[in-house]
């Protein structure tokens, strides 16, 4: 079984400021982890993403995370918010194995303020 | 290279009846994966398709079916729609869906279905 908890339905930042978006999963097995942003009517984006290896990813936009499995987390972090990042972001989790079930989290909006 | 497409991107049905989404998967993409997104929460796995075959399924009753065509381009088929129905539906291909591990997802747009 796996599941992710984003904690913080709603974030707010001013441009400029650090983000930090937090995720923390659940899974029998090694997970695989992601992030995917979502803006306003469109689909899912992803931003990056953790299979194995270096366990901080460095993503599209500015965004990285790390990984970390002692704290079963994976927080999405980026030095400096600028307008275009308002948006809904959501963790997700999947495993390898015979096939690719996401577990995605319940989202995270951003709000940048100028 | 093309993305992956979406038809219809609004929908407009009444309880009880019948409804067909379609999605066209990126080229040289041969898995596709169904999610449905209620207001206000995350893509919920419907089920997968690889090959044809269907791969995997989430929590979804049996009237939520599907099929995946040769050129892998897929349908979702929901039967007797209830008023829960209502959310956006997305389609996210990827390239394999064996041991080898997780190929990215790569995600359309959305149908939005509305039920009444």
């Amino acid at each position: 079984a796996q599941s992710v908890t984003q904690l913080g339905s709603h974030v707010s930042v001013s441009e400029g400021a650090l983000v930090l978006l937090r995720c923390n999963y659940s899974s029998s097995v090694p997970p695989y982890l992601f992030w995917y942003v979502q803006y306003p009517n469109q689909g899912l984006q992803l931003l990056l993403k953790y299979t194995t290896g270096a366990t901080l990813v460095k993503g599209i936009n500015g965004f990285e995370a790390e990984f970390k499995k002692s704290e079963t987390s994976f927080h999405l972090t980026k030095p400096s918010a600028h307008m275009s990042d308002a948006a809904e972001y959501f963790c997700a989790v999947s495993h390898s194995g015979g096939y690719q079930k996401v577990t995605f989290g319940t989202g995270t909006k951003l709000q940048v303020i100028p | 290279e093309t993305g992956v497409t979406q038809s219809p991107t609004h929908l407009i049905k009444t309880r009880g009846q019948q409804v067909t989404l379609r999605c066209s998967s990126q080229s040289g993409h041969n898995t596709v994966s169904w999610y449905q997104q209620a207001l206000g929460q995350g893509p919920q796995f419907i089920f997968q398709y690889y090959r044809e075959e269907e791969n995997g399924r989430g929590n979804f009753p049996p009237r939520f079916s599907g099929l995946q065509f040769p050129n892998y381009s897929s349908e979702l088929n929901v039967n007797a729609l209830e008023l829960d129905d209502s959310a956006l539906y997305l389609c996210a291909s990827s390239l394999e869906a064996g041991t080898s591990g997780v190929g990215e997802q790569f995600f359309g747009p959305g149908t939005r279905l509305t039920v009444l």
